[in-house]
């Protein structure tokens, strides 16, 4: 168990829906990084949170926003949903700063839209 | 474009074998270099990391050796056992700044380890 807690485990939804992710990092750490997982793009960056600031972004479509919370824990936001944005999605913690680089992964959620 | 290019996508080893995987990386401004071990259905979990200024790193069964000069980096996982099956990921992270480190994941290798 890494300590990193996700919420839902799965998720199944429609086209042109919206939905949000919850993720809640371990004890202490100030980062939040989401990721993407699918067969055909691997694992793909989205976003990063530091202490409730953005820090970076990647891949991250328009569609998708995310936001972290004063008590640490974030949640990504996917709109106007695609086919193709099924997928597993991923956060993971760190302690950011000087002590980054190992980052602790979540057990994902499982969109499925359709 | 940073990459991080892993190879085999796929292996099968034998119990007691040596399993390798291998990743190269183009990006020299890369500072730390771990290995990810995922499970299905679950999130990956860090196996081990290195830092360049080693050649390699050794914990238990695992051992990263790491080519700065070739900017190729290896995980050897020996007496490789079935429970070790899973899928493999390297990854490369720069020094962020302001804390951040985004890192680069290798598209991933499907170890099978036969009993």
């Amino acid at each position: 168990d890494s300590g990193v807690t996700q919420t839902p485990k799965h998720l199944i939804t429609a086209t042109g829906q919206r939905v949000t992710l919850r993720c809640s990092p371990r004890s202490g750490d100030l980062s939040v990084y989401w990721y993407q997982q699918s067969l055909d793009q691997g694992l793909q960056f989205l976003i990063h949170y530091y202490n409730g600031e953005e820090r970076a972004k990647g891949n991250i479509l328009e569609r998708f926003s995310a936001q972290q919370f004063p008590d640490l824990h974030s949640e990504l936001n996917l709109s106007s949903l695609e086919l193709g944005d099924s997928a597993l999605y991923f956060c993971a913690s760190s302690t950011g700063g000087a002590g980054g680089g190992t980052q602790y992964f979540g057990p994902g959620t499982r969109l499925t839209v359709l | 474009q940073q990459q991080v290019k892993q190879s085999p996508q796929s292996l099968i080893v034998q119990k007691g074998g040596i399993s390798i995987i291998n990743c190269a990386y183009e990006n020299t401004a890369f500072d730390y270099f771990p290995w990810y071990q995922q499970f299905p259905g679950k999130g990956p979990a860090l196996l081990i990391a290195i830092r360049p200024d080693v050649s390699e790193k050794k914990e238990g069964r695992f051992t990263i050796s790491f080519n700065k000069s070739a900017k190729q980096f290896s995980l050897h996982i020996m007496d490789s056992q079935p429970g070790d099956s899973a899928t493999y990921f390297c990854a490369a992270t720069p020094e962020g700044t302001g804390g951040s480190y985004i890192p680069t994941f290798g598209r991933g290798t499907s170890l099978i380890v036969h009993p």
